[in-house]
C-alpha cells in the first residue's frame, strides 16, 4: 500500500530558528496536507495544497507541493514555543470526501526557550 | 467554521462493557465522515469511512461487528465498541469532509479526539 515518509522524526531547536520537515511517497498524490497536533488533542490543518509545484504560506508556515506529486515539505520561520508539538503530512490521492488520508509518521518538534 | 466535536473526551470502562463516541460537525454538513485510531507516538491509521444514509466502509483488519458505526445525519456519526477490551484502548479521532457546493467537498477537518481506557 502507499506509504510516506516522514523526516525528521524529531527536531530539537532554539527559539527563532526556522524549521524545515518533508515527506516522501512512492505514489502519487493529489492533494497534500499539513496537519499540527497537540497532546491529547485532533490534528488541526495547517496547510493544504493542491496543485504540484504549489507554494503556500499561512503566517510563518510556507508548505509546497513536489512537482512530481511524490513529496512536499513544510518550513516554519523564526520559531517560538507555541510552536511545539508534533507535526503531520497527510496525502490524498481523491479530493475531500472521495479518498482517505495517508499520514506521515509525524515530526515531533520541540522548541527550546 | 469547519468545527468538529467529539463526546466523550475520554471515557474509561470495564472490560466486556460497550461504548458510543460521538462525533459531530457543528457548523457545516458533512455526507462523509471518518474514524481513526491512534496509539501513542504513532500516527493516525484510519479505521473506517463513514457516509450518512449507507453503510460504512472498514479499512482491512478492522472488524465491522466490533466497531459499529452509525451515520444518522448530515452533521452526526457515532462509533462504539461494542465488548471493549483492554487492547482497543486507544486515542480514538474522527474527521468530517464540509460539503461545498454540488458533489464538491472541503478537506477533512478533525475533532479533538476522545481518550478510551479500557480496565
Amino acid at each position: 500500500g502507499q506509504q510516506l515518509n516522514q523526516s525528521p522524526q524529531s527536531m530539537f531547536i532554539q527559539e527563532g530558528e526556522d524549521v524545515s520537515m518533508n515527506c516522501t511517497s512512492s505514489s502519487i498524490f493529489n492533494t497534500w496536507l499539513w496537519y499540527k497536533q497537540d497532546p491529547g488533542e485532533g490534528p488541526v490543518l495547517l496547510i493544504a495544497l493542491y496543485k504540484a509545484g504549489e507554494l503556500t504560506s499561512n503566517g510563518r508556515l510556507t508548505a509546497q507541493f513536489g512537482i512530481t506529486r511524490k513529496d512536499s515539505f513544510l518550513n516554519i520561520s523564526a520559531s517560538i514555543p507555541s510552536d511545539v508539538g508534533i507535526y503531520f503530512c497527510a496525502g490524498q490521492l481523491y479530493g475531500g470526501s472521495q479518498g482517505n488520508l495517508i499520514f506521515g509518521k509525524g515530526t515531533k518538534l520541540s522548541v527550546k526557550p | 467554521g469547519a468545527v468538529v466535536s467529539q463526546h466523550p473526551s475520554w471515557v474509561i470502562c470495564k472490560s466486556g462493557t460497550s461504548v458510543k463516541i460521538e462525533c459531530r460537525s457543528l457548523d457545516f454538513q458533512a455526507t462523509t465522515m471518518f474514524w481513526y485510531r491512534q496509539f501513542p507516538k504513532q500516527s493516525l491509521m484510519l479505521m473506517a469511512t463513514s457516509n450518512e444514509g449507507s453503510k460504512a466502509t472498514y479499512e482491512q483488519g478492522v472488524e465491522k461487528d466490533k466497531f459499529l458505526i452509525n451515520h444518522a445525519s448530515l452533521t452526526l456519526s457515532t462509533l462504539t465498541v461494542t465488548s471493549a477490551h483492554p487492547e482497543d484502548s486507544s486515542f480514538y479521532i474522527c474527521s468530517a469532509a464540509r460539503v461545498l457546493t454540488g458533489f464538491s467537498t472541503d478537506t477533512q477537518y478533525f475533532g479533538p479526539g476522545t481518550r478510551l481506557t479500557v480496565l
